[in-house]
């Protein structure tokens, strides 16, 4: 089974709607990572959390909220999609130990 | 600041050829450093990695890096290039004395494979 898994893999919807997108790892690390990727700009991060009571915006988490239920899960949410941000979305965690970084297989999210 | 720079978006070679994809950093502290590969429609699975040990690092499917401080670089190799190792490449330069915030990610490099 893999370490890190994310729900949806695929998702289409429409501008204004909220979309939430699911992370977990059976790895037992504390941190975890949202970052999009769009094509040419690498990867950006949104949102990380070093601990279930630890959440820090990243770089870009404008229009972005995060929710840490457990150590094992980590959830981002659109409040109200818009175009702009369609892109394939990646999920990390790390031990803290080292800054080795162990992604999940991505989402696809497409906003119309 | 950090930073880093692929120098090349896209590289192309024959099959059993070697490959380079160049990569430049910036770091105001001793960095570690991290080579990423994503085979299409799949996650990022972590190459190699640099951490202030030996300059020369090792990695998995015949890659290697070499951290060269007075150039600022860490380019990825591989002598003989196979099919399947047509994929996206990631330079990635991190500061452990930092945040997760100081995780900088490279633009990324295609490569691409010719028969």
């Amino acid at each position: 089974d893999a370490d890190v898994t994310q729900t949806p893999r695929n998702r289409i919807t429409k501008t204004g709607k909220r979309i939430m997108l699911e992370c977990s790892q059976t790895k037992g690390h504390d941190r975890m990572y949202w970052y999009r990727q769009d094509p040419g700009l690498g990867l950006q991060l949104i949102y990380y959390s070093f601990d279930v009571k630890d959440i820090n915006k990243g770089e870009i988490s404008d229009g972005y909220s995060v929710s840490r239920q457990a150590q094992a899960k980590f959830s981002l949410s659109l409040e109200s999609a818009i175009p702009n941000q369609t892109a394939l979305y990646f999920c990390a965690t790390s031990d803290g130990h080292t800054d080795t970084q162990y992604f999940g297989p991505g989402t696809r999210l497409t906003v119309l | 600041a950090q930073s880093v720079t692929q120098l090349d978006s896209h590289v192309s070679v024959s099959e059993g050829t070697p490959v380079l994809l160049r990569c430049n950093y910036s770091s105001s502290y001793s960095p570690s450093l991290f080579w990423y590969v994503q085979h299409p429609n799949k996650g990022l699975q972590l190459l190699l990695k640099y951490t202030s040990a030996a300059t020369l690092v090792k990695g998995i499917n015949g890659f290697e890096a070499e951290f060269k401080k007075s150039e600022t670089s860490f380019h990825l190799t591989k002598p003989s290039a196979h099919m399947s190792d047509a994929a996206e490449y990631f330079c990635v330069v991190s500061d452990r004395r930092s945040s997760a915030s100081k995780i900088i990610f490279g633009s990324g490099t295609r490569l691409s494979i010719r028969p």
